[in-house]
C-alpha cells in the first residue's frame, strides 16, 4: 500500500534564506509526482509536476526532483518571501486512479 | 484562466440531512474526482469519474455517497444521510488525462459541518 511521508512537518525560516521540503513514497510504481500549496482554508493551488521519466521540474524560485528508485523527491525555495508561507503537499499518482497526498509541511518564512 | 468551481463555500447541515455539494470542472477536462480533508489531516481520495461511471472508489465513499454529472458542466458529491464525522472540506479536482502529465487542478472546497 502506497504511503506518502514529508518531513518535516513544520518548518520556520528568515527570509530570503533557501529551503528544501522532502517527500518520500513507498511504491515507486508511479505515474508522476506533484506539489502543492494550501494556504489556510482554501484550496490546493497545484505548484509543480513531475512525470515519472522526469529528474525535475523548474517554475520561477520552485525546483521539484524526483529519484523514483528511492522513492524521494524534493521541493527547493529559493530565496523565501513571506508569501511563501503555506502548508506544501506532495502527492503520487499510482497506476490506479488513488492519488495519495502526505500530510505536508507547514512553512512559517520569518520576516 | 480556467479553473474548478465549488458550491457552496460552507454548509451547515444537522445530522441525518442530505446535502449536495457542486462542481463545475475545467471544462475540457475528462477525469473528476472528490477528495476530503478533514480539519488537521491528510486530503484523501473519495472518488473518480469517467465517462458517466465511477472509475475508482475508496473505502470512505460507502453507500451514504453518490457522484452524478447530471449536465455538460456540473460534477456533484450527494451525501444521503450525514453523520458527524463528515465534518470535512471536500475538494473536486478534475484532468484532461490519466496519465503521467496529467496535472491536477482543485477546487477551492466546500466546508462541510454536521451538527
Amino acid at each position: 500500500k502506497q504511503e506518502v511521508t514529508q518531513i518535516p512537518a513544520a518548518l520556520s525560516v528568515p527570509e530570503g534564506e533557501n529551503l528544501v521540503l522532502n517527500c518520500s513514497f513507498t511504491d515507486s510504481a508511479i505515474y508522476n509526482l506533484q506539489w502543492f500549496r494550501q494556504d489556510p482554508g482554501k484550496g490546493l493551488t497545484s505548484l509543480l509536476l513531475i512525470q515519472s521519466s522526469q529528474r525535475e521540474q523548474t517554475s520561477g524560485r520552485l525546483n521539484a526532483s524526483l529519484d523514483k528508485s528511492s522513492g524521494r523527491s524534493t521541493l527547493y525555495i529559493a530565496a523565501s518571501q513571506p508569501g511563501d508561507s503555506a502548508t506544501y503537499l506532495c502527492a503520487v499518482r499510482p497506476a490506479d486512479d488513488k492519488i495519495i497526498f502526505g500530510k505536508g509541511t507547514r512553512l512559517h518564512i520569518l520576516p | 484562466e480556467p479553473e474548478v468551481t465549488q458550491t457552496p463555500s460552507h454548509q451547515v447541515t444537522q445530522m441525518g440531512q442530505e446535502v449536495i455539494l457542486r462542481c463545475v470542472p475545467i471544462s475540457n477536462h475528462l477525469y473528476f474526482y472528490w477528495y476530503r480533508q478533514i480539519l488537521g489531516q491528510k486530503v484523501e481520495f473519495l472518488v473518480s469519474f469517467y465517462n458517466n461511471e465511477i472509475s475508482e472508489k475508496s473505502e470512505i465513499f460507502d453507500d451514504q455517497f453518490s457522484v452524478e454529472r447530471p449536465d455538460g458542466s456540473n460534477f456533484t458529491l450527494k451525501i444521503r444521510s450525514t453523520k458527524l464525522e463528515d465534518s470535512a472540506m471536500y475538494f473536486c479536482a478534475s484532468t484532461y488525462r490519466r496519465t503521467n502529465t496529467g496535472e491536477l487542478f482543485f477546487g477551492e472546497g466546500s466546508r462541510l459541518t454536521v451538527l
